[in-house]
């Protein structure tokens, strides 16, 4: 296991198509979390999972947002009717109890 | 709220020198805080964790300091070269059972050979 893997590394969609990204974590991490980020900033949660439940949700995420861990290993996040504001870079991280958490190359998303 | 806070000027600093960044944090006690440097186009890699029952913790050229008096974390760089060069990131987990990373903004930067 190479580490945290996201797919795809870019996307370019036009405004109101959905678009879907993929998180495969390191295999024995149980905890899995998206972050968006964008220029100058830092990384800003949007979702957590523990297993396949997930916990949390950031109150910034729209409706149009989903995210889902069906067997508790990978991890998808769906945007609906994309806007222009939804461009940024999408992180996934996972780790175990205690530890630091380890982050995937992102997906960049640019929406036109 | 929980709130992380970064210089948020980059830094300049000559080849050899001793690199110096800060992280304060206010409206709570963190357990633990973490360093992360981030490259453009890449997600953050994680450096070094250190407990608020430790004072100091190093890896390598890598040193970091919590002083929860203060309410402050030191980051240094020694013997610094530009591959040095990046965003660096301080992050701490939120308090409860999610354990989401709050983050800083991230402080820029730039080794000069």
């Amino acid at each position: 296991d190479t580490g945290v893997s996201q797919d795809p590394r870019h996307k370019i969609t036009k405004r109101g198509q959905n678009v879907t990204f993929r998180c495969d974590p390191i295999s024995e991490h149980n905890r899995l979390y998206w972050y968006r980020q964008t220029l100058g900033q830092g990384p800003e949660f949007l979702t957590y999972f523990q297993n396949e439940a997930q916990l949390e949700k950031s109150r910034l995420l729209s409706d149009r947002f989903s995210a889902e861990r069906p067997k508790g290993s990978f991890s998808t996040l769906e945007i609906q009717r994309t806007e222009q504001g939804d461009s940024a870079m999408y992180l996934c991280a996972s780790r175990e109890a205690n530890t630091e958490a380890f982050f995937g190359q992102g997906t960049r998303l640019t929406v036109v | 709220s929980q709130k992380i806070e970064q210089n948020s000027e980059a830094l300049n600093i000559q080849e050899g020198k001793t690199a110096t960044l800060t992280c304060n944090y206010t409206n709570y006690s963190p357990a633990y805080l973490q360093w992360y440097r981030q490259d453009p186009g890449r997600g953050p890699v994680f450096l070094l964790l250190i407990r608020e029952n430790e004072k100091e913790k190093r890896k390598e050229r890598l040193k970091v300091t919590f002083d929860t008096t203060l309410k402050q974390s030191l980051f240094h760089i020694t013997a610094s070269q530009p591959a040095d060069s990046a965003t660096y990131l301080c992050a701490n987990l939120h308090a409860g059972n999610n354990r989401k990373l709050i983050w800083g903004l991230g402080t820029s930067l730039a080794v000069n050979p």
